[in-house]
Order: structure tokens, then sequence, then C-alpha cells
């Protein structure tokens, strides 16, 4: 079936580094988007940062611009969210969510992983 | 950036009530524009896409409408599984944007 299986999350200190990851399965995953969507705790959702199908294009939200890098390995069918200077505000759970289009998010995600959670703390 | 504004931020209703939620976008996205619903300590899942289209497996009483700056999401005799929050989000330009959530309770 149609799945994406994050991981990577944990505790960390403010100011270092984590990698996030998210595994694809039932599809063709190098025909489709990728985006990471993240919730802070009792919040709502923030839209993070979009991968087109082949990785040339990506895109990001200003509030993670410059700190984190998504990326993609097709042969491995697994997204990746490399986290550098890790802030408290980015406490939340992380989730990866495939395009439904083979255009960059125009018709929405339709599929979701379960979530990772990174927690930022001294 | 796409500020996308929801309203209300949460509302009380009844098994078989007719529920409308509203979304403006702080400029013209078209149609751009999908609907989520989350349950508690679940993931998201796609309802409505392009303002209108149902995402297939979802239930008809779930509905999309609007154009340009201001969208509903519309649920027909609500459910006792369709209490959750919802979100809408602008798929028009980069970076995409989501509203503040509306959860519907009992």
């Amino acid at each position: 079936q149609v799945q994406l299986v994050e991981s990577g999350g944990g505790v960390v200190q403010p100011g270092r580094s984590l990698r996030l990851s998210c595994a694809a399965s039932g599809f063709t995953f190098s025909n489709f988007g990728m985006n990471w969507v993240r919730q802070a705790p009792g919040k709502g959702l923030e839209w993070l940062a979009v991968i087109s199908f082949d990785g040339n294009e990506k895109y990001y939200a200003d509030s993670v611009k410059g700190r984190f890098t998504i990326s993609r390995d097709n042969s491995k069918n697994t997204l990746y969210l490399q986290m550098n200077s890790l802030r408290a505000e980015d406490t939340a759970l992380y989730y990866c969510a495939k395009d439904q289009g083979s255009t960059i998010a125009e018709y929405g995600m339709d599929v979701w992983g379960q979530g990772t959670t990174v927690t930022v703390s001294s | 950036d796409i500020q996308m504004t929801q309203s209300p931020s949460s509302l009380s209703a009844s098994v078989g009530d007719r529920v409308t939620i509203t979304c403006r976008a702080g400029q013209s996205i078209y149609t751009f524009l999908s609907w989520y619903q989350q349950k508690a300590g679940k993931a998201p899942k796609l309802l409505i896409y392009a303002a209108s289209s149902l995402k297939s497996g979802v239930p008809s009483r779930f509905s999309g409408s609007g154009f340009g700056t201001d969208f509903t999401l519309t649920i027909t005799s609500l459910q006792p599984e369709d209490f959750a929050t919802y979100y809408c989000q602008q798929t028009h330009s980069t970076p995409l944007t989501f509203g503040g959530g509306t959860k519907v309770e009992i």
C-alpha cells in the first residue's frame, strides 16, 4: 500500500543539527513532488519545504530558509530534511507528504506519513 | 507570502447539522486551494483540492467552493466521525500556507 514513514527525530540541543528521513513505498516515488510539514504541540500546520520530482526545484518557508535543506534520493525512494542551527521554536511533529499531482503542490498533498517528533532543548 | 484566514476558529455542532467553514486568502489564488481534515493524534487527510474537487474516497457530504479569495468547505449532515480540525491551504505559490484551522466539536 502507499506509505510514507518518517524517521530521525529526537531530542537535540539548540544550535545543533538533525536529519530527518522519509521512506516511501507503494507508488512511483520519482514521479511526484514531496513536502515537509510540521506541527508544533497544540498548534496548526506549517508547510516547510517542497522538492520537485527530479530534485531540481526546491522551495522553502521563510522560517526555515537558509537553515533547512530538502533533498531526495530517487534510487532509494527516500526524502530528507537536513535541519541546521535548530531553535526551540523548531520543536514539532514533522510530517512528510506527497504531492497529488505532477506539478509541485498544485493539487494538494494526498499521502502523509505518521510524523517524527523533534524536540529542541538544552 | 499569501496569508490564509479561516473562520471560525472553532464551532460546536450536532450530528446531522450542516457545517460551513470559511477560508479567505490575502490575494487571489484562483482555485488553488485544498482542504484537509485532521483528527486528534493523526496525520492530516486531503478532502478537497482545486477548491471544489472531491478527493477519491471522501464522502460526498463534503464539498468545497469558491474562487479568488473566498472559499468554503461545507459538510452536509455532520457525522460522528467528522468531528476534527479542518485546515485550508493555498497551493497557488510558494511559500504554501495553511489557514489557522477550524475545530469542529460536539
